[in-house]
């Protein structure tokens, strides 16, 4: 059983375009994150939900936008997608509090041509 | 400024050679510690991690590493590397920040030569 998965994998799409990356976790945490991996694979978080709701925004452009129907599924909608949006977007997920350890998905490479 | 730092980029290590990551952490206070791998094209797979006590942790695939609160290290470490270790290895801190959000360090790539 895959803990937490992303769909897709691989995503190639233009300039302009507007996409989503999906994220489901079957642990039961109350926490998810979304975490973007740049072309010299540093990480760095985008958003934080607990429980549906948001609670880590940094500092991300609005044309991201997450959204979480329940707090098992944690969606990445960009819009009007750039030529730096080109990157690994990592979703994960971990119990609620302090120093708990956080499980992560295989990653979406976005390629935006 | 609150900052994670691997000093090596890149470190290649003979199969069956011993194998040390190095990791600094610049927190006021002892923040969470973890150790995770990412293989190409994977996610990230935790090894190990420091909350408190025994600063000699264990992980999987017979890695371990060593808090050494004067030093603000978490250096990772292993007796003896294995073909199947080569990928990228970050080091990361929970600022104790109450909300799961980690901060990684810039990773290091270890390449295995057999």
């Amino acid at each position: 059983d895959t803990a937490v998965s992303q769909t897709p994998k691989y995503l190639v799409t233009q300039m302009g375009n507007d996409k989503s990356i999906k994220c489901e976790q079957n642990l039961g945490h109350d926490t998810m994150y979304w975490y973007k991996q740049d072309s010299k694979k540093f990480l760095k978080i985008m958003f934080s939900y607990n429980n549906k709701e948001l609670i880590i925004n940094e500092t991300v452009p609005n044309r991201f936008s997450p959204k979480s129907p329940d707090k098992a599924h944690l969606n990445l909608h960009i819009n009007s997608l750039e030529l730096g949006d080109s990157a690994v977007y990592f979703c994960a997920s971990s119990p609620t509090g302090q120093g708990t350890e956080a499980f992560f998905g295989q990653g979406t490479r976005l390629t935006v041509v | 400024a609150q900052s994670v730092t691997q000093p090596d980029i890149h470190i290649t290590v003979s199969e069956g050679a011993s194998l040390e990551l190095r990791c600094n952490y610049s927190y006021g206070a002892t923040p969470y510690l973890f150790w995770y791998v990412q293989s190409p094209g994977q996610g990230l797979q935790l090894l190990l991690k420091y909350f408190s006590g025994d600063t000699l942790v264990q992980g999987i695939k017979g890695f371990e590493a060593e808090f050494k609160r004067s030093q603000s290290s978490f250096n990772l470490r292993k007796p003896s590397v294995h073909w199947s270790d080569a990928a990228e290895y970050f080091c990361a801190v929970d600022p104790t920040s109450n909300t799961g959000k980690l901060i990684f360090g810039q990773g290091t790539t270890l390449q295995v030569k057999p």
